[in-house]
């Protein structure tokens, strides 16, 4: 079983506002990835870290949203201005090396109202 | 671009009977994706199911099977007899060589006692 842990499971926030979650990879593993689930099931890649170091990124993420893996702190994703197609699923997982066995959070599920 | 197309669900089948979920890739910018099948139980994060880094070569997990098909473009779920509990979303995916997955919509099963 997993053992990345997303916070918050649910989050609501207003249109304009800023939203934030957190996940704690697997112990042990420096490299994580940030997915967006919407609601038609379909996933998109947002970013991925090694250590603290950014490895990939969409446009999206570089202008809108903000990702940071702090040492000895949980990873987080920040969407500066909530907009209504932001509503998703955010997923978070982790793995041991770039191309090893990547393990998902049970997410953190965002409503935009 | 590079993406996966599956079989629509839900399927619904009975217990102990057979399974196929139907999943062709197109991989235009990795020479040499890997294929992937995850799942999602109720309540549960998606987990790895089973994977294939070789065209050819066929991964196997919890009686279920799939076989790397380069010719085809195809890497088709199948089980022998499925049980109860194997009701869940499955989801086909490829990435490449840092991870980066690219998943397909997911098809629910609902396997009936």
């Amino acid at each position: 079983n997993s053992k990345v842990i997303q916070t918050p499971r649910y989050l609501v926030k207003g249109q304009g506002q800023k939203a934030k979650m957190r996940c704690i990879p697997e112990k042990g593993h420096p490299v994580v990835f940030w997915y967006q689930q919407n609601k038609n099931n379909e996933f998109k890649f947002l970013i991925n870290f090694q250590n603290q170091e950014v490895l990939q990124q969409i446009d999206m993420t570089e202008k809108r949203f903000s990702a940071e893996c702090p040492s000895n702190s949980p990873c987080s994703l920040e969407i500066q201005s909530s907009e209504a197609g932001d509503s998703a699923l955010y997923l978070c997982a982790s793995s041991l090396q770039v191309n090893t066995e990547v393990f998902f959070g049970k997410g953190t599920r965002l409503t935009v109202v | 671009g590079d993406s996966v197309t599956q079989t629509e669900g839900p399927v619904t089948v009975s217990e102990s009977e057979s399974l196929i979920i139907n999943c062709t890739y197109s991989a235009t910018s990795i020479a040499y994706p890997n294929l992937f099948w995850y799942v999602r139980y109720p309540g549960e994060g998606l987990q790895l199911l089973l994977k294939v880094i070789t065209a050819g070569q066929k991964g196997s997990s919890r009686g279920f099977e799939a076989t790397y098909n380069k010719e085809t473009t195809s890497f088709h779920l199948q089980k022998a007899s499925v049980q109860e509990s194997d009701s869940a979303v499955y989801y086909c995916a490829l990435g490449d060589h840092n991870n980066r997955i690219f998943f397909g919509d997911g098809t629910q099963l609902v396997v009936k006692p």
